[in-house]
């Protein structure tokens, strides 16, 4: 079954701290994987995709394909991280994306 | 470069009434996905359309129901509500089917009673 668990509904850390919002899928293939990001009173948004490799807004994210996870870190978060973090898998054909259920990050000054 | 605008914002039906929401794709865009969020989850993927034909479907029943059209705009249709209908409905546009990254609209929100 193709699947995207995010374990945590809500995480809160300090100003500065390092975080790591966990993703991990169930898929039997290789997918593509994605992070988006809504912040408050705006519409959902692609922040990266892995097979772009790169750093969005200081966030990264690895794809472990033997553990099959996603985890999104930042070395130091920012107040304006704050916002609900959604994990995504799109698979073979490409048409349907699978999303999580979603994690809410909450950046306390 | 306009973006993804979704219509009607939000609106309340009665269960078994039909409703049809609307989606217009940011420019240059030629598909349209639709996903229905419900309170605490994640978007579920409904269909997706490219070039005005139905390119693939989620796991939803046949009374949810889609168009495009030549300006690559799309229609959600959905036959007799059911409370659990009520959600947020998202859509969003790509360039490519499968391939081009998805921009999505500020969403309507459907309420069943």
């Amino acid at each position: 079954a193709q699947r995207v668990t995010q374990p945590e509904k809500l995480l809160s850390v300090f100003k500065g701290a390092p975080v790591e919002l966990k993703c991990n899928y169930s898929y039997s293939g290789s997918p593509e994987l994605f992070w988006y990001v809504q912040y408050s009173r705006q519409r959902l948004q692609l922040l990266l995709r892995h097979i772009s490799r790169e750093s969005i807004k200081g966030f990264t994210a690895d794809l472990n394909k033997g553990e099959t996870s996603f985890h999104l870190k930042k070395p130091f978060a920012q107040e304006e991280d704050s916002a609900m973090y959604y994990c995504a898998l799109r698979g073979g054909g490409g048409f349907k994306t699978i999303f999580g259920a979603g994690t809410r990050l909450f950046v306390k000054a | 470069e306009t973006g993804v605008t979704q219509s009607p914002t939000h609106l309340i039906k009665t269960r078994g009434q039909q409703v049809t929401l609307r989606c217009s794709s940011q420019s240059g865009h030629n598909t349209v996905s639709w996903y229905q969020q419900a309170l605490g989850q994640g978007p579920q993927f409904i269909f997706q359309y490219y070039r005005e034909e139905e390119n693939g479907r989620g796991n939803f029943p046949p009374r949810f129901s889609g168009l495009q059209f030549p300006n690559y705009s799309s229609e959600l249709n959905v036959n007799a509500l059911e409370l659990d209908d009520s959600a947020l409905y998202l859509c969003a546009s790509s360039t490519l089917a499968g391939v081009g990254e998805q921009y999505f609209g500020p969403g309507t929100r459907l309420t069943v009673t």
